[in-house]
């Protein structure tokens, strides 16, 4: 019962390189999202993807790509990281139940 | 203003104290209510849904108010378990989906 897994857990890279952050779940989940967490700004909608090939953005969708060619991922680009992009980025899938989101681990990046 | 507004607190009570908190919304078309727990450093996780009647989980009980657009979630009983943050979390209907707009977290602090 693997459920949402991200990889990597923690990365480091510096200004200006493309960074790919990886999301797969095993449930089959129509919906996915991305969510950048910061102190102070809480969780926010990065994108979103109703079902393979049909994504959408959120609040804040600027220097990011998605891509979801298959229904069991959703990785997340950032085509040329900035340093305001260090956060922790979380994956979730949406269950049956509209308000239940199954969140991975999270993804920690640093950007120097 | 934000959308989702929460004390951040943090809110340090003892074992076996009764702490409540409150959240506020902003959008009078939001449709759906949620409390998430999010413990340090892990990913958020549902704690409950929100009723217009009120409901009840074990030590649980979390109300609505569409008048006042005010969300509140009461523990009773703490235990050092609940050390955790809340999450308050709305649900806006927008583009292919209704999407899930977090406040930023009620820190709780169970004391022994």
């Amino acid at each position: 019962d693997a459920g949402i897994t991200q990889s990597p857990r923690y990365k480091i890279t510096e200004t200006g390189r493309q960074v790919t952050l990886m999301c797969h779940q095993t449930w089959s989940h129509s919906y996915m999202f991305w969510y950048r967490q910061d102190l102070g700004h809480g969780l926010r909608l990065i994108y979103y993807s109703a079902a393979a090939d049909i994504t959408d953005k959120g609040e804040v969708p600027d220097g990011y790509v998605v891509s979801r060619s298959k229904t069991e991922n959703f990785p997340l680009t950032l085509e040329s990281a900035t340093r305001s992009q260090t956060s922790v980025y979380f994956c979730a899938s949406r269950g049956h139940s509209e308000g239940e989101l199954f969140f991975g681990e999270g993804s920690r990046l640093t950007v120097l | 203003r934000k959308e989702v507004e929460q004390d951040p607190g943090p809110f340090n009570v003892p074992e076996g104290a009764t702490v409540a908190f409150n959240c506020t919304y902003s959008n009078s078309a939001s449709q759906s209510f949620f409390w998430y727990r999010q413990d340090c450093r892990k990913e958020p996780k549902l704690l409950m849904s929100v009723y217009s009647s009120g409901n009840e989980d074990g030590r649980f009980t979390a109300q609505l108010n569409r008048a006042s657009q005010y969300i509140s979630l009461l523990i009773r009983d703490s235990k050092l378990s609940d050390s955790a943050t809340y999450l308050c979390v709305v649900s806006v209907y927008g583009g292919a989906t209704n999407k899930l707009i977090f406040g930023t977290g009620t820190l709780l602090a169970v004391q022994p």
